[in-house]
């Protein structure tokens, strides 16, 4: 789907170091999920945000929505071999109706 | 425990044959979904229900089909017609009552059409 656009695709850091993964629309979302998942597996839920300005943070992991709920971002401080995977942002959009939509995908990968 | 449950986790299936995809939830949520995901693409909706014997297509409906006869059960069908079956299918649900609410995902079916 072309609705959320997710940066970078691919993302390759040291351990240790911090980065942070983008998730774009050109419309206002009413809800943003932020999910990991490991390669072949189903996705596990981090983090919802809502709210315009909203930030959440869980472990080293920082989710905000921006003021105009239009780009959220997610930040990683200190990462760890244990945050490597796929991080995909998901939304709720609704002016297509009932529908939920996600981004392509960052594939993050720690070097120890 | 609640969950999603999805079997097989690999299938295998002869060009020209259709296949059903199981999925199956013990978390009482109203609403139900099927993903399709490529290698380096994002999740792609195929089909969604929310409500038992009530479905709507999502972006890549064609070559599927789907039942929702019972709340907990929301099978995929991969017809024939699907012109490139060979994917990772992932099956979710999530409640509607109370606003915004995450979806839950099932482990996934590997799908390999030979």
């Amino acid at each position: 789907s072309q609705e959320l656009e997710q940066s970078p695709q691919s993302l390759i850091v040291q351990e240790g170091k911090n980065l942070t993964i983008n998730c774009t629309s050109s419309k206002t979302l009413y809800g943003l999920y932020w999910y990991k998942q490991k390669y072949g597996e189903g996705l596990i839920f981090l983090m919802m945000l809502q709210k315009g300005g909203e930030e959440k943070s869980h472990e080293k992991i920082t989710a905000k929505l921006d003021e105009k709920k239009q780009q959220s971002s997610l930040h990683i401080t200190a990462s760890q071999p244990s945050h490597a995977g796929i991080y995909l942002c998901g939304a709720d959009i609704r002016w297509t109706g009932n529908q939920f939509y996600f981004g392509t995908g960052t594939s993050l990968t720690v070097i120890p | 425990d609640g969950g999603i449950t999805q079997s097989p986790k690999y299938l295998f299936r002869k060009e020209g044959q259709n296949v059903t995809l199981s999925c199956e939830q013990n978390l009482n949520h109203d609403a139900m979904y099927w993903y399709r995901q490529d290698p380096g693409q994002g999740l792609r909706l195929i089909y969604y229900s929310q409500i038992v014997n009530d479905f709507q297509k999502g972006d890549i409906a064609e070559g599927y089909s789907v039942s929702r006869e019972k709340k907990e059960s929301f099978p995929l069908t991969v017809t024939s017609a699907q012109k490139n079956p060979t994917a990772f299918y992932l099956c979710a649900s999530r409640t509607t009552r109370g606003g915004m609410n995450e979806q839950f995902f099932g482990p996934g079916t590997r799908l390999t059409v030979l």
